[in-house]
């Protein structure tokens, strides 16, 4: 079936440092592949997404290829801030479905 | 966009009792899901709510303990029945356009099932 596994969190980084949360994802075809965040007290929101092999979504400093050939959608950022402190969920789409992975709790040292 | 209104925000109740759980949205869309979220995992679908016929279930997930309703394009209702502490979770609403590449989520409601 289809299925997403994100890397286990927390994740703490310094400000400035470089950001990797890794995601992996099991489907058949092709399906669209996002990043959704969940910042402390709101509701999910749409970071990026890319909808076919190699394209790279952006946003907000953020990055995201999509790696057929390794089935990946790693999310990126060069220097984290401390605002960037929030839940971040890969997930893809499948016949209008969408289907998350268990999310990756990132926080930010000033 | 979309903003989608979802309420009660959060909830404590009682074993034995129903919940029922409204998500407005400010614009006519074509696909509304509800998704739960329970402590430490990620969401799950619930259900497709459909316009004017009954919603479309995901595997695990049954009509007697998750009545959804859609009457029109901007509005949906998720009842929790006959409640277990095992119901308590994040219950979050989304809505997308006919593409369905974005979709958009209320800030949810949290249950306490007690």
């Amino acid at each position: 079936g289809n299925s997403v596994t994100q890397m286990e969190g927390p994740v703490t980084l310094s400000e400035e440092a470089f950001l990797t949360i890794n995601c992996t994802y099991t489907a058949t075809g092709y399906p669209s592949l996002f990043w959704y965040v969940q910042y402390p007290g709101e509701g999910l929101q749409l970071l990026l997404k890319a909808t076919k092999a190699d394209d790279k979504g952006s946003n907000k400093g953020f990055e995201a290829t999509y790696r057929k050939e390794t089935t990946s959608f790693h999310l990126e950022k060069g220097s984290v801030q401390v605002s960037d402190s929030a839940v971040y969920f890969c997930a893809l789409m499948r016949y209008d479905k969408i289907i998350f992975g268990k999310g990756t709790r990132l926080h930010i040292l000033p | 966009s979309a903003v989608i209104s979802q309420k009660p925000s959060r909830d404590i109740c009682q074993r034995g009792t129903s919940l029922t759980i409204q998500c407005q949205v400010d614009s006519q869309v074509t696909m509304m899901f509800w998704y739960r979220q329970q402590p430490g995992q990620s969401l799950t679908l619930i259900a497709t709510a459909n316009q004017g016929s009954e919603a479309t279930y995901e595997s695990g997930f049954v009509i007697d303990k998750f009545p959804i309703s859609r009457p029109n394009l901007t509005f949906s209702t998720l009842t929790v029945s006959n409640m277990s502490p095992e119901d308590s979770s994040i219950y979050l609403c989304s809505a997308g356009g006919v593409t369905n590449e974005k979709l958009f989520f209320g800030s949810g409601t949290q249950l306490s099932v007690l």
